[in-house]
């Protein structure tokens, strides 16, 4: 079964880091592009970031993140992550990873997400 | 940047009906569009890709049509799992974007 499983969310207090985790299983992982997709409270989904696939991956930000989060990948370990710093208000929201079909980037497999909040 | 948007905010439709919701991008995002369903609790699913081809087991009654910049995902006759929030969203280009989505809900 294709799965992605998300950790590492909690409460944060602004200006602080968070790393967050992404595990996969199911599939050949190091092939797809794997995006983090957030949704704030009774928001839409918002796209926040994309690495391609292969050993150095290249990367994508949405400007809201850009200079702030990092996206990596550890393709021996299936694991995506998110190394989100300087963190605001604005930053809470429901954190999902979710792998892009083949060659396109729209996403076909979503994980549950994680809770990031940003409060003092 | 592409801004999509979408429309009605909100759909009441009876269940057997049909329900026909709208998507436009600001420029065209020639047939990379895809739609999703989210129900409460739930991370978004995927209903359709290129426009128009639907996902691996999603049911014949979710089709999608468009092209350019303008899209429409019709359901034909509503069940009762359909009541739920779609959104559209394009890959044409960099940022990847979502439509605000449309809440279907029972009349």
């Amino acid at each position: 079964e294709v799965q992605l499983v998300e950790s590492g969310g909690g409460l944060v207090q602004p200006g602080g880091s968070l790393r967050l985790s992404c595990a996969a299983s199911g599939f050949t992982f190091s092939s797809y592009v794997i995006s983090w997709v957030r949704q704030a409270p009774g928001k839409g989904p918002e796209w926040v970031s994309a690495i391609s696939g292969g050993d150095f991956g290249s990367t994508q930000y949405a400007d809201s993140v850009k200079g702030r989060f990092t996206i990596s990948r550890d393709n021996s370990k299936s694991t995506l992550y998110l190394q989100m710093n300087s963190l605001r208000a604005e930053d809470t929201a429901e954190y999902y990873c979710a792998k892009s079909g083949s060659y396109q980037h729209y996403m076909d497999v979503w994980g549950k997400g994680t809770t990031v909040t940003v409060s003092s | 940047e592409i801004v999509m948007t979408q429309s009605p905010g909100t759909l009441s439709v009876s269940p057997g009906e049909r329900a026909t919701l709208s998507c436009r991008a600001s420029q065209s995002v020639n047939s990379n569009l895809a739609w999703y369903q989210q129900k409460p609790g739930q991370a978004p699913r995927l209903l359709i890709y290129g426009a128009s081809t639907r996902a691996t087991g999603i049911p014949a009654r979710f089709s999608g049509s468009g092209s350019g910049t303008d899209f429409t995902l019709t359901i034909s006759s509503l069940q009762s799992e359909d009541f739920a929030v779609y959104y559209c969203q394009q890959y044409n280009n960099w940022p990847l974007a979502f439509g605000q989505g449309t809440k279907v809900e029972i009349k």
